[in-house]
């Protein structure tokens, strides 16, 4: 799979948008890009995934640059809940493994 | 709807243990299945994935051993367990192809003492 660069970490306040940012300078036109965030202790959760055009769900927003090399990933309000590392993942349609980078960690402040 | 069991959630065991750890699916057939290991304040990292009954592959090399046995059954075992081996592993399913999203078990904390 395609790297990604995300940043470290971001920080929030409560009920305001949150814009994560992913950089995959390398993306082929078969990567797919995932989104997933893992809260303290549990196990990793599916957000989100597109290929070129902006998604949406009830979850986030997915808006991918026209020439793929970027994504975000958008909460329209962060809550206290949305605290977690947010990863970024860019996989093939043909391919069936899957592998994380460190992620962002996003703190959210009440 | 699809659901994905993994047991037991924590186990301490000593060094030179044999471990298994089982992981279920329940609502799909001909799953992808996945085993991750999460050190502590670290990523994941995969360890096996299985696109089918008795197919494994690895991707890194360790002590630990992967089948599966049944289509919606994965494994982890080990014969004997290193200290190293401490984390927290996760299964997960996916359905074939890249652009299925994976969901992921509640996972197994694991220390070796």
């Amino acid at each position: 799979d395609a790297k990604t660069t995300q940043p470290n970490s971001m920080e929030s306040n409560e009920e305001e948008p949150v814009h994560l940012p992913c950089n995959h300078s390398t993306i082929s036109g078969t990567d797919y890009i995932h989104w997933y965030r893992q809260l303290p202790s549990q196990g990793p959760e599916y957000v989100i995934h597109g290929l070129t055009s902006n998604v949406n769900n009830r979850m986030a927003s997915l808006a991918i640059a026209e020439d793929r090399k970027s994504s975000t990933l958008i909460l329209h309000r962060a809550t206290l809940r949305d605290a977690a590392v947010y990863y970024c993942i860019l996989r093939d349609v043909w391919n069936n493994d899957m592998r994380f980078g460190a992620g962002t960690r996003l703190t959210v402040k009440p | 709807s699809q659901t994905i069991h993994q047991w037991p959630a924590t186990l301490v065991q000593p060094v030179g243990s044999p471990l298994s750890l089982e992981c279920t699916v329940e609502g799909t057939s001909n799953p992808n299945l996945y085993w991750y290991r999460q050190a502590a304040g670290r990523g994941l990292q995969l360890l096996f994935y299985s696109v089918g009954i008795g197919q494994i592959s690895s991707e890194v090399p360790q002590n630990l051993s992967a089948s599966r046995p049944q289509d919606r059954q994965f494994i982890l075992s080990s014969k004997k367990l290193l200290l190293s081996d401490s984390g927290f592993y996760l299964c997960a399913w996916a359905g074939q192809g890249g652009n299925q999203p994976q969901h992921f078990g509640d996972g197994t904390r694991l220390s070796i003492l």
